[in-house]
């Protein structure tokens, strides 16, 4: 199957620092990837969709000027949590589709663990 | 709204089988997806209904009435490594997904 990387798998930052999270798509390329959180014991949710070559089209009520989202290639989208307060610690999950909805199967990464001090 | 209703936890026991509902409400339906995660992992594909009906995959089935609005997850012959949450999650009319809370499944031996 599709092998989606994400790196780095967790990280631990100070308050107020920005933390770049990439997504991969290693053995095909991703017209479309899917930015998720999750908190402990809650199913995903749907922070954004990144699109190769256009502007992340995000959820209501995600700030998009807080997480930053960069679709540069067909195989990496980049998401930056800038000025990271404790209340962003999460699981952050990526996915990927080889079409452009998801509709098309989801290939999900391993997640990043973010804990903000 | 949409909506997708699936039961919070479940145990079974070991070579037992068990059944995960799963109900949905959505504007237009294009198929619904099981997945499973185990605790610190990301979601993994178990399968994929858009038509009436059993399928089978090894010990999984999944099985799916549209006019009811159901859907469940047979898992047989249970292993402990069955402990996982498993996620129902509906495509609606514009294609996106609309995912449940997960229901998680503890395995007793």
């Amino acid at each position: 199957g599709a092998v989606v990387s994400q790196h780095p798998s967790w990280v631990i930052c100070k308050s107020g620092t920005s933390v770049k999270i990439e997504c991969r798509s290693l053995d095909f390329q991703a017209t479309t990837m899917f930015w998720y959180r999750q908190f402990p014991k809650q199913s995903l949710m749907l922070m954004a969709t990144s699109n190769e070559g256009s502007k992340a089209t995000y959820e209501q009520g995600v700030e998009k000027d807080k997480f930053l989202i960069n679709h540069a290639s067909l195989t990496l989208s980049t998401l930056t949590v800038t000025s990271a307060h404790p209340e962003d610690s999460s699981f952050y999950i990526c996915s990927a589709v080889s079409g452009e909805s998801s509709y098309n199967e989801q290939f999900f990464g391993p997640g990043t663990r973010l804990t903000v001090l | 709204g949409q909506n997708i209703d699936q039961p919070t936890e479940m145990t079974a026991t070991e070579g037992a089988i068990v059944q995960i509902n799963c109900t949905y409400q959505t504007s237009g339906f294009n198929g619904l997806f099981w997945y499973q995660q185990h605790a610190g992992e990301a979601p993994t594909f178990l399968s994929y209904n858009v038509l009436d009906g059993l399928e089978e995959k090894g010990r999984f089935s999944s099985f799916l009435s549209r006019s009811k609005g159901y859907s469940y997850l047979l898992l047989k012959e249970l292993q402990m490594k069955d402990s996982a949450s498993y996620l129902c999650a509906a495509v609606d009319s514009n294609y996106q997904l609309i995912w449940g809370a997960g229901t998680k499944l503890i395995i007793k031996p």
